[in-house]
């Protein structure tokens, strides 16, 4: 069966520092890879997806960026994070259907 | 106006009620439809999806999707306090060359004892 990992849990960074989160897939193959940002109280904002290896799609413009070094890894990055990145960070994967499955979540507090 | 609307609550029901939570969407394109739970602090959690309009049933819930009013609805019958989390309701469409998921903003349930 297939699985989705996130981490880390929580992160607590100071506004101007780099940001890191990974997300990992196990169990398929070449699936599509999502990052969402749920802001509390709001519902999912799709940050990035990616159909491929290195292949990213971004839907807002912002201070992140996102990258897919391998088929089931993918990263989302920020230079310097600014205090409206806080939010609750979610990956996601779906195979050849609309479905998509979500990991546990990244829950970042920038201060 | 957004694509789709949900109803943030908070519902508040006792157990063993039935519960009816309801989104409509505008987009007319919207093929795929879903339900997702989500706990305090997790990943939200595929419940039901559906293609066609009508009825699904799954246990204690049922997703129903009428197309012609742009609406659907999830049904817990027999609630239990273990129901207790917000409720996503998701939509797909054909965009940019993946089929996008649009969310509602989510209703937050609470079943007491």
């Amino acid at each position: 069966s297939q699985t989705i990992h996130q981490w880390p849990a929580t992160l607590v960074q100071p506004v101007g520092s780099p940001l890191s989160l990974e997300c990992t897939v196990e169990g398929t193959s070449n699936p599509n890879l999502y990052w969402y940002r749920q802001a509390a109280g709001r519902g999912l904002q799709l940050l990035f997806y990616s159909v491929g290896i290195g292949q990213i799609s971004s839907e807002v413009p912002q201070n992140l960026s996102a990258s897919r070094p391998q088929d089931r890894q993918f990263i989302l990055s920020s230079k310097k994070l600014l205090l409206s990145d806080s939010g609750f960070y979610l990956c996601a994967w779906s195979g050849g259907t609309d479905e998509q499955y979500f990991g546990p979540g990244t829950r970042l507090t920038v201060t | 106006q957004k694509e789709v609307e949900q109803d943030p609550g908070p519902l508040s029901v006792p157990e063993g009620a039935i519960v009816s939570l309801n989104c409509t969407y505008s987009n007319s394109a919207f093929q795929y439809f879903m339900w997702y739970r989500q706990y305090s602090r997790k990943g939200p959690e595929l419940l039901m999806y559906t293609y066609s309009s009508g009825n699904k049933e799954d246990g204690r819930f049922t997703a129903q999707v009428d197309k012609s009013s742009k609406y659907i609805s999830l049904f817990i019958r027999d609630s239990q306090p273990s129901d207790s989390a917000t409720y996503l309701c998701a939509m797909s469409a054909f965009s940019g060359g993946y089929n996008k998921l649009i969310f509602g903003a989510g209703t937050r349930l609470a079943v007491h004892p």
